[in-house]
């Protein structure tokens, strides 16, 4: 497909498991970013990738929040022991430039994380 | 504090009509750009409008157009014509240019569009 996708699309995790999270960028996208949207509200911004590089993980909200793209295109992020604050839909967005200040994001349709 | 502010939860607009969804925000950046987006049931999040600080003209796209008041920091979606299609979450964002920050949202308005 050509647009942004994202697996799986809904996780069912107990307390304490470690889970994984895949995003596929549309292909060429230099930029990619990660967002957690809480049921209710909108989404808050994770961490920002320019190809491989690691650029921003100021909104990672603990050192159980891990992020990779190791060759510059699919990109992981993982949550170790998971807690029940975690529950909330992980969205992906990628864009062609480089840069925070470019204009356009294609979100993906997101991963519903359920902790229980 | 909040930088972005959407003070309609919930919204319900009859087929045909046009309707406003309010945003506010805060910034002391003089550079900076306002998003709005729509994410329907299905979750995925889909760029509507987008109008940068320093336009001179209000941004529109077909349907949608934004209504840019600097002086109040409001940038309000209008939407002409709503169709049933229209039903779904709307938000607002910003991202202030300087420092290289972020997309920052709203809360959102949930739009229902009624026959």
């Amino acid at each position: 497909g050509a647009g942004v996708s994202q697996s799986p699309r809904y996780k069912v995790a107990k307390r304490g498991q470690d889970v994984a999270l895949r995003c596929d960028p549309i292909s060429g996208h230099v930029s990619l970013f990660w967002y957690q949207q809480a049921l209710g509200q909108g989404p808050e911004f994770l961490t920002y990738f320019q190809n491989e590089a690691q650029l921003d993980k100021s909104g990672l909200p603990s050192d159980r929040f891990f992020a990779e793209r190791p060759e510059g295109s699919v990109s992981t992020l993982k949550i170790q022991r998971t807690q029940q604050e975690d529950s909330a839909v992980y969205l992906c967005a990628s864009s062609p430039l480089g840069g925070l200040n470019y204009n356009e994001q294609f979100f993906g349709p997101g991963t519903r994380l359920t902790v229980l | 504090a909040q930088k972005i502010t959407q003070t309609q939860p919930g919204m319900f607009v009859q087929e045909k009509e046009a309707v406003t969804l309010d945003c506010t925000y805060d910034t002391s950046d003089p550079s900076y750009g306002l998003f709005w987006y729509k994410q329907p049931s299905s979750g995925e999040m889909i760029f509507l409008i987008y109008q940068g600080s320093y336009d001179q003209q209000n941004a529109t796209e077909g349907r949608y157009s934004l209504n840019f008041q600097k002086a109040r920091k409001s940038a309000n979606l209008v939407i002409s014509a709503s169709q049933l299609g229209d039903s779904a979450m709307y938000f607002c964002a910003m991202r202030e240019n300087s420092g290289n920050t972020p997309l920052v949202f709203g809360k959102g308005t949930r739009l229902s569009v009624i026959a």
